[in-house]
């Protein structure tokens, strides 16, 4: 079965310094990896995903993630953090292609970026 | 392209009465999955249709049921609601089972009273 841990219930970072948010997964085969950020009452917005060739993807606002495959990680990553980056976001995975679209998802990481 | 559009956005119900949610996939997408959402459970995956079949059912009580028309649109169902179904309902399209990220709709918040 697949799943996915995120390891800190909330992250706090100052504005202007470095962003991490960290995930590790399980999964049987190779790894489809997704990144989602959720604004309150809003649902999940795509960040950017992991499927094959390099490590390191880049997608929307800046937001970067390495998926290291002996580690099975994919930390989601942010040079200089603004306060609206505050959000909640979440690490999906799910097995390449199985015939199905079912996502894994860890428990999510509230950040805050203080002003 | 118009993105998922999920209705009603919000809902309250009583206890035993049942529930239908309605999801619009993006245009062409042909998959559509559904998930529960709670403060305690986090996100939970609930089914996926494909061409009006379901493909894969989450760990469930029957009482959840969904179905998915010819035109790709989705409904779930919940009968004899409880107060633990109260939850933030999302559905994802994707366009198939390659590398494609789904996208979200904004959610049904379900409260039951």
């Amino acid at each position: 079965a697949q799943s996915v841990a995120q390891p800190e219930d909330q992250v706090n970072v100052a504005e202007g310094n470095p962003l991490t948010v960290k995930c590790t997964y399980s999964v049987s085969g190779n790894p489809y990896l997704f990144w989602y950020v959720q604004y309150p009452n809003r649902g999940l917005q795509f960040l950017l995903k992991y499927i094959t060739g390099d490590n390191l993807v880049k997608g929307s606002y800046g937001f970067e993630a390495e998926f290291n495959k002996s580690q099975t990680s994919f930390h989601l990553k942010k040079p200089s953090a603004l306060v609206s980056d505050s959000a909640l976001y979440f690490c999906a995975v799910r097995d390449a292609p199985r015939g199905n679209n079912r996502l894994a998802f860890g428990k999510g990481n509230q950040v805050v970026v203080i002003p | 392209k118009a993105g998922v559009t999920q209705t009603p956005r919000y809902l309250i119900k009583t206890r035993g009465q049942q529930v239908t949610l309605s999801c619009s996939p993006i245009s062409g997408h042909r998959s559509v999955s559904w998930y529960q959402q709670t403060p305690g459970q986090g996100l939970q995956f609930l089914f996926e249709y494909f061409s009006e079949t379901q493909r894969n059912k989450g760990n469930f009580p029957g009482r959840f049921s969904g179905r998915q028309f010819s035109n790709s649109r989705s409904e779930m169902n919940v009968s004899t609601l409880e107060l633990g179904d109260s939850a933030l309902y999302l559905c994802a399209s994707s366009e198939g089972f390659s590398g494609t990220e789904a996208f979200f709709g904004q959610g049904t918040r379900l409260t039951v009273v």
